[in-house]
């Protein structure tokens, strides 16, 4: 079975500073595909990123990018110019046929000012 | 609708009663999942459907739960003669028909507690 690790239960990082979140996985697959989710107090998940396993290339969207290592199987998610409004619990997730989304555990990310 | 619509937002009820909780998924799409979040925890994998198919039930914690699907419309999640440990955050998602590269649309929840 796919398992997802996530192994920094909290982090913290100052206003404006970087932040690197960490995630492993275990499959077998070689067709998949990775996913950063963000959830807020709110409870809405919001897809952050995500990156496609046959693609070498890092996933990036504005101030969010991956560092994937497909071998390492390690996906980790940076956060650059860390704002305020990023201030919540991160899911890293896998998902492969038949489809079914496998979380980690999550990583509470707090932004001091 | 835009979103993935789940009622009730917040349900409190006495152990031993059944609840049922239901999601509304976006239009169009043919699948749909439910998790399970325990307070501060990550979300646990519960049930699946996919259009027609036989749903993927391998995440239900006992024969207490049970869910089901019309077509591609709206599902429910029944949690009968509900005990404490069942107090979590029900989410459901939807997405589109094709690959699984297809992102997951989630619902804002639905809080339950047992007393």
């Amino acid at each position: 079975a796919q398992t997802v690790t996530q192994s920094q239960p909290e982090m913290s990082v100052q206003e404006a500073e970087t932040v690197t979140l960490s995630c492993t996985y275990d499959t077998s697959e070689s067709d998949y595909y990775l996913f950063w989710y963000k959830q807020p107090p709110s409870r809405q998940m919001i897809l952050v990123i995500r990156q496609e396993a046959y693609k070498q290339q890092n996933a990036t969207e504005n101030r969010f990018s991956v560092n994937f290592q497909k071998a390492a199987k390690s996906f980790s998610l940076k956060i650059s110019d860390s704002q305020l409004g990023d201030a919540a619990m991160y899911f890293c997730a896998y998902r492969s046929p038949p489809n079914k989304l496998v979380f980690g555990a999550g990583t509470i990310l707090r932004v001091k000012s | 609708g835009a979103g993935v619509s789940q009622s009730p937002s917040n349900k409190v009820t006495e152990k031993g009663k059944d609840v049922e909780l239901r999601c509304d998924p976006i239009s169009g799409h043919t699948a749909l999942y439910w998790y399970r979040q325990r307070l501060g925890q990550g979300l646990e994998f519960l049930i699946y459907f996919q259009g027609n198919s036989a749903p993927d039930k391998s995440g239900l914690p006992s024969d207490r739960f049970s869910a089901e699907r019309t077509g591609e419309s709206v599902s429910t999640l029944t949690i009968q003669r509900t005990q404490q440990e069942d107090s979590a955050v029900y989410l459901c998602a939807s997405s589109p028909p094709g690959t699984v590269s297809n992102v997951l649309t989630f619902g804002a929840g639905s809080r339950l507690t047992v007393l």
